[in-house]
């Protein structure tokens, strides 16, 4: 199974300062068709998890643009450029290059 | 507008089976690439990925979990249930489905609500 690890398992933040939360894979999720299917999730309180980002770095739709994917190979990356109050919550990085898909642990974002 | 909702019963015993419903709209999963999965989230836990099936019966397990879980689909009624055996207390957490498609997002991109099961005698 690949294993996803995210750092740091909590992040207060002040408001309008930047966010930055790091995934890192067991093995590389690049698939055979070229494409690396690494996410990010963000669940707020009391709610189901929604899509931000998916394919390392393209936001999905309704997603502000203060949220931005980045990384390659086992290291990836979700920045918040601006944290506003609705981004508390918990994030999660998970991967569908492989069987069985996984989940990271999670990073809760919190206002200090 | 893509949109789920799961059900099912929010208590069963321990050694029961539970079988919950996902149902959808705003999709077919009889459309090349679609998939439906479900996810768990223990209370103040991480999400764990258990089932998915695809719009060609395609079905994928979680290896741990492989052995007590069945899924399977109704396209004519929009429905994709997971039966789960031999329910214990540590199984108790909110149940997600989740759609998906294949090389497109590449991950589940539209969620239900989730629905909690309580697993206790």
């Amino acid at each position: 199974d690949i294993v996803m690890t995210q750092t740091p398992l909590s992040s207060p933040v002040t408001l309008g300062q930047p966010a930055s939360i790091s995934c890192r894979s067991s093995q590389s999720l690049v698939h055979s068709d070229g494409n690396t299917y690494l996410s990010w999730l963000q669940q707020r309180p009391g709610q189901p998890p929604r899509l931000l980002i998916y394919k390392i770095s393209n936001r999905f739709s309704g997603v502000p643009d203060r949220f931005s994917g980045s990384g390659a190979g086992t290291d990836f990356t979700l920045k918040i450029s601006r944290v506003e109050a609705e981004d508390v919550g918990v994030y999660y990085c998970t991967q569908a290059t492989q069987f069985p898909l996984t989940f990271g642990g999670g990073t809760k974002v919190e206002i200090k | 507008q893509i949109t789920l909702k799961e059900s099912g019963p929010t208590l069963v015993k321990p050694t029961q089976t539970l079988t919950l419903t996902c149902t959808f709209s705003g999709f077919s999963l009889s459309t090349s690439g679609v998939g439906v999965g479900w996810i768990r989230q223990p209370p103040g836990k991480a999400l764990e990925w258990l089932a998915l099936i695809y719009w060609d019966d395609d079905k994928r397990y979680s290896p741990s979990l492989k052995s007590r879980l069945t899924i399977t689909k109704d396209t004519s009624k929009n429905q994709v249930v997971l039966t789960m055996t031999n329910m214990d207390p540590v199984d108790t957490a909110t149940y997600y489905c989740a759609h998906k498609v294949v090389g497109l997002t590449g991950s589940f991109d539209y969620w239900g609500q989730g629905t909690l099961v309580t697993v206790s005698s």
